[in-house]
């Protein structure tokens, strides 16, 4: 089977620092992407890992261990903005198939 | 910069009934994707397809849905005798061509809302 999981919500404070972990079982592996999604809007995308490290892209960066299975994306200087729903999702075939975890509500208090 | 554009926005049909949900890809796009997202549930793939056919499907994806490529600019997903369950966000999306499609990011429609009286 395949398993994408994440925490459910997290709430910080605007300006400060948010890390968001996933974990993944799938049957393949091709890249693991991170999209932002506000609510009843589509997915954007964030971040892609394929390979073991860290990808720093402006405020947010994601790391990716394969060996682990595990994957975390950092949210730096908070923006009230930034609530939305971040959603880890693993590319499993050739094909480009995403298998999406269930989502992440942050939530961004003043 | 260049989007994926999905009509209509949201759709309300009976139960039975079929409909067709319109996609246009951005243009120098090669890849092209449906996805569902049942309200409060995750992001669900349905169907890819590259070169005018089909190229992977989920279990959901059975012969009660299809898609097509029209023309150069289209795509469309068909949905037959639809059931309540049948409720949901229904997303496309396209990734670019010149790379393999699993690493390039996928850009998403902002959906239609499929409503099943």
């Amino acid at each position: 089977g395949q398993n994408i999981d994440q925490p459910t919500e997290m709430t910080a404070t605007e300006g400060a620092i948010v890390q968001i972990n996933c974990t993944y079982q799938t049957s393949g592996f091709n890249g693991l992407f991170w999209y932002q999604q506000h609510a009843g809007e589509a997915p954007t995308f964030l971040s892609y890992n394929v390979l073991d490290g860290l990808e720093e892209k402006g405020r947010f960066s994601s790391f990716l261990s394969r060996s682990k299975g595990y994957s975390y994306l950092l949210l730096k200087e908070l923006q009230m903005k930034d609530s939305a729903s971040y959603l880890c999702a693993v590319s499993t075939d050739s094909w480009g198939k995403l298998q999406f975890g269930a989502g992440t509500q942050v939530v961004v208090t003043p | 910069e260049p989007e994926v554009t999905q009509t209509p926005s949201h759709q309300v049909t009976q139960m039975g009934q079929e409909v067709i949900l319109r996609c246009v890809p951005i243009s120098n796009h090669l890849y092209f994707y449906w996805y569902r997202q049942i309200l409060g549930q995750k992001v669900e793939f349905l169907v890819s397809f590259y070169n005018n056919e089909i190229s992977e499907k989920s279990e959901i994806f059975d012969d009660q849905f299809s898609v097509e490529r029209p023309d150069g600019s289209n795509f469309t997903l068909k949905i037959r005798s639809t059931k309540l369950e049948d409720s949901a966000m229904y997303f496309c999306a396209s990734s670019p061509s010149g790379a393999l499609p699993h690493n390039q990011p996928q850009h998403f429609g902002d959906g239609t809302r499929l409503s099943i009286l």
